[in-house]
């Protein structure tokens, strides 16, 4: 098993500019979320969901969208870059419909820069 | 509400020395989760425990401990004989029944040789 991939690693936006952050698990999780990483301020939650065609917000979902078609994927559109969405994002994924309450399995993280 | 505090931004041991990392939690249910994760400089997230409310049972994984007490809200994490290979930063995280996991700021742990 692959696991939690995340695709790309790197990037580097422009203010304004758009972009999807992929995310995919092979272990048929139910709950999955997306995370952002900033100095000093831990993981929050961006959003989150607990199976395929349901999605929810987390704390810091301004500016964010998601979608999840399918169980596997789970992608993270920013719409219109901004500075302040400079960080590194994770996405996560957990076993069962209580999968919130159970170890989050993490991908390998997707630096971001808005400049 | 949820909250999780690690008041040690960060520490510095010499390696062999032990160290404890504080958690303090915050939540109103009776039925709720704990974890641990280590983040080492390479940037992965690796879980390392996950204990629910009803077991105070203290815990140990070889030099890995922790500390579990509801009476003041605390879920601490000593590394006895610190290695090099500690260094990372560690976070505690909290997720009540039904809620999402809400993760402290985190601990910086150096070891030095």
């Amino acid at each position: 098993n692959a696991g939690v991939t995340q695709t790309p690693k790197f990037q580097v936006l422009k203010t304004g500019q758009s972009m999807t952050l992929q995310c995919a698990q092979d272990m048929n999780h139910e709950y999955m979320s997306w995370y952002r990483q900033d100095p000093g301020m831990g993981l929050r939650l961006i959003h989150y969901s607990v199976g395929a065609g349901i999605t929810d917000q987390g704390e810091v979902p301004n500016g964010y969208n998601v979608s999840r078609s399918t169980t596997e994927d789970f992608p993270l559109r920013l719409l219109s870059a901004a500075p302040s969405q400079t960080s590194v994002y994770f996405c996560a994924s957990s076993p069962g419909t209580s999968g919130r309450n159970n170890e989050q399995f993490f991908g390998p993280g997707t630096r971001l820069t808005v400049l | 509400a949820q909250k999780v505090t690690q008041a040690q931004t960060e520490i510095s041991v010499v390696e062999k020395e032990d160290v404890t990392l504080d958690c303090v939690y915050e939540t109103r249910d009776t039925t709720y989760y704990l974890f641990w994760y280590k983040q080492p400089p390479s940037g992965e997230l690796v879980f390392l425990i996950r204990r629910n409310s009803f077991d105070e049972q203290n815990e140990i994984s070889g030099r890995y401990s922790w500390n579990f007490q509801k009476s003041t809200s605390s879920f601490n994490f000593t590394i006895t004989a610190s290695q090099v290979v500690d260094s990372a930063v560690y976070f505690c995280a909290l997720s009540s029944l039904g809620q999402n996991f809400v993760f402290g700021p985190g601990t910086r742990l150096s070891v030095l040789p």
